[in-house]
C-alpha cells in the first residue's frame, strides 16, 4: 500500500541537541510538507518542498532545516536553536506540485518532547 | 492571503444526534475547500473537498459539506454520529490562482460523543 512513513513515533530531545525527523513516501507525489502541530493552534507549515532539491520556508521555519535530495524523502532536522521544539510533527505530500486543488496525504506523526 | 476561522472548539453531542462543524474563510480570492479528521495520535484523513461544480459535497464516513460562497462558509454536517467519529475535525483552504499546492488550515473542532 502506497502512503507515508514518518518515524520515529516518539523522540525525545536533549537541551543543546539537534534530532531529525525521517519522512518516506512512496506515492510519487511531487511535494512534500512539514507541519507543526500544537494544542488549540492547528497546523503551522515548517518548511515545503515541491521539487527535489528544492524546499522554501514556511510560516515557522526558525530553528529547522530540511533537504530534499530524493523525491521520496523529506527529512526535518530540530536544531538546538528551536527553544520549544514540544509537539506533534506532521509530514504531508501531495501529487502535482503545480496545483493548489490537490489534497494532502499525511503520514502518522512524530511526538518530540524535551528531556 | 487566506484564513479559516472554525468558531468552535469543542462540540459535544450524543450518539445519534445530528452535529454541524462550522468554517468560515477569508479570502481576496477564489479558493478551494477541504475538510480533514484526525483521529488521536495519528495523522490528518482527506473527509470531503469541493473543488467546483454542486455546492453540497459528500465525503466519506456519511459526511457531507455545504459551500456558501455569499457567507464564506463550508460547514460540516452529518446527519447523526456515531461514538467512532469523535476525533478533531480541520478546515482548510487553498488559494485557486496559486501555482504552488499549500493549504491553510482552521485550528481544529474536537467533536465529543456521548452515548
Amino acid at each position: 500500500d502506497g502512503g507515508i512513513t514518518q518515524s520515529p513515533k516518539y523522540l525525545f530531545r536533549k537541551e543543546g541537541q539537534n534530532v531529525t525527523l525521517s519522512c518516506e513516501q512512496n506515492l510519487n507525489h511531487d511535494a512534500m510538507y512539514w507541519y507543526r502541530q500544537d494544542p488549540g493552534q492547528g497546523l503551522r507549515l515548517i518548511y515545503y518542498s515541491q521539487i527535489v532539491n528544492d524546499f522554501q520556508k514556511g510560516d515557522i521555519a526558525e530553528g529547522y532545516s530540511v533537504s530534499r535530495e530524493k523525491k521520496e524523502s523529506f527529512p526535518l532536522t530540530v536544531t538546538s536553536a528551536q527553544k520549544n521544539p514540544t509537539a506533534f510533527y506532521l509530514c504531508a505530500s501531495s501529487m502535482d506540485r503545480r496545483y493548489s486543488n490537490q489534497p494532502q496525504h499525511f503520514g502518522d506523526g512524530t511526538r518530540l518532547s524535551i528531556l | 492571503a487566506q484564513s479559516v476561522t472554525q468558531l468552535d472548539s469543542q462540540v459535544p453531542v450524543f450518539e445519534e444526534a445530528p452535529v454541524e462543524l462550522r468554517c468560515n474563510y477569508s479570502s481576496s480570492v477564489s479558493v478551494y475547500l477541504f475538510w480533514y479528521v484526525q483521529y488521536p495520535n495519528q495523522g490528518l484523513q482527506l473527509l470531503l473537498k469541493y473543488l467546483s461544480g454542486s455546492t453540497l459535497v459528500k465525503g466519506i464516513n456519511g459526511f457531507e459539506a455545504e459551500f456558501n460562497k455569499s457567507q464564506t462558509s463550508f460547514h460540516l454536517r452529518k446527519p447523526s454520529v456515531h461514538i467512532s467519529d469523535t476525533a478533531e475535525y480541520f478546515c482548510a483552504v487553498s488559494d485557486r490562482s496559486s501555482s504552488a499546492s499549500k493549504i491553510i488550515f482552521g485550528s481544529g473542532t474536537r467533536l465529543s460523543i456521548r452515548p
